[in-house]
């Protein structure tokens, strides 16, 4: 089966800039999520769907950071304007989940977005 | 605030020794706990998990100890191979509330470096 697929693999701008990131995640998969990898750290959930809708965005910096999911497929992530910590990783990740004590659908990566902002 | 923690930054093992990869959490509401390896340039990938009702789960080289009472985790990979140097993360997950399944709170990750 084809992975979770991301792009682009790597992102340079200037801070005020905006920025997109693409995710297509694996077919049939109901639930998408965004996570922010710091140099160092462990990734950080961003933003959660089922389906188009959003199940949770609680941790997602609203007054910068949006994302979509159209039609329940692909979904893009944007920031604008970028900030100097806004430089990471922004892994995608899907999984067949749909409820609670789904625990044999773990999440699948792709292979992330690095995003640099000088 | 730090709800899972991985203390030890890297570890280097020598081929077909032990690896021991440790990790504690203090959120006592987790129910769920998993670890997924990282190689470079590519993103985390599944390993192992257990249940908050086992205390121990393998799968061929790879087991992970639960003890709950101490919030600690472990995974141990017998006998090591050089293709398992990565970087392996602890993650936790609980049922908050009915709406935040499947939401993981990582650890900061240990680095293997297994030698031939």
């Amino acid at each position: 089966e084809a992975g979770v697929a991301q792009s682009p693999r790597y992102k340079i701008i200037e801070k005020r800039q905006s920025v997109a990131f693409w995710c297509n995640p694996i077919s049939g998969h109901a639930t998408l999520y965004w996570y922010q990898q710091i140099l160092g750290q462990g990734p950080k959930l961003l933003i959660q769907f089922q389906n188009n809708g959003v199940v949770d965005d609680s941790q997602l910096p609203k007054d910068r950071f949006s994302a979509e999911r159209l039609k329940g497929v692909d979904s893009t992530l944007k920031i604008q304007p970028a900030k100097l910590e806004d430089s990471a990783v922004y892994l995608c990740a899907s999984s067949l989940r749909q409820g609670k004590y789904s625990y044999n659908s773990p999440l699948h990566f792709g292979n992330g977005t690095r995003l640099t902002v000088t | 605030d730090q709800q899972v923690k991985q203390n030890s930054p890297s570890l280097s093992v020598q081929e077909g020794r032990i690896s021991i990869l440790n990790c504690d959490y203090t959120n006592s509401m987790f129910d769920y706990f998993l670890w997924y390896k990282k190689y470079p340039a590519e993103g985390p990938t599944f390993l192992i998990s257990i249940s908050s009702i086992k205390d121990k789960n393998e799968d061929g080289r790879f087991t992970v100890f639960l003890n709950k009472s101490a919030k600690h985790l472990s995974l141990h990979i017998v006998p090591s191979q050089p293709g398992d140097s990565a970087v392996y993360f602890c993650a936790a997950e609980w049922e908050a509330g009915g709406t935040s399944y499947g939401k993981l709170t990582f650890g900061q990750g240990t680095i293997l470096t297994v030698h031939p």
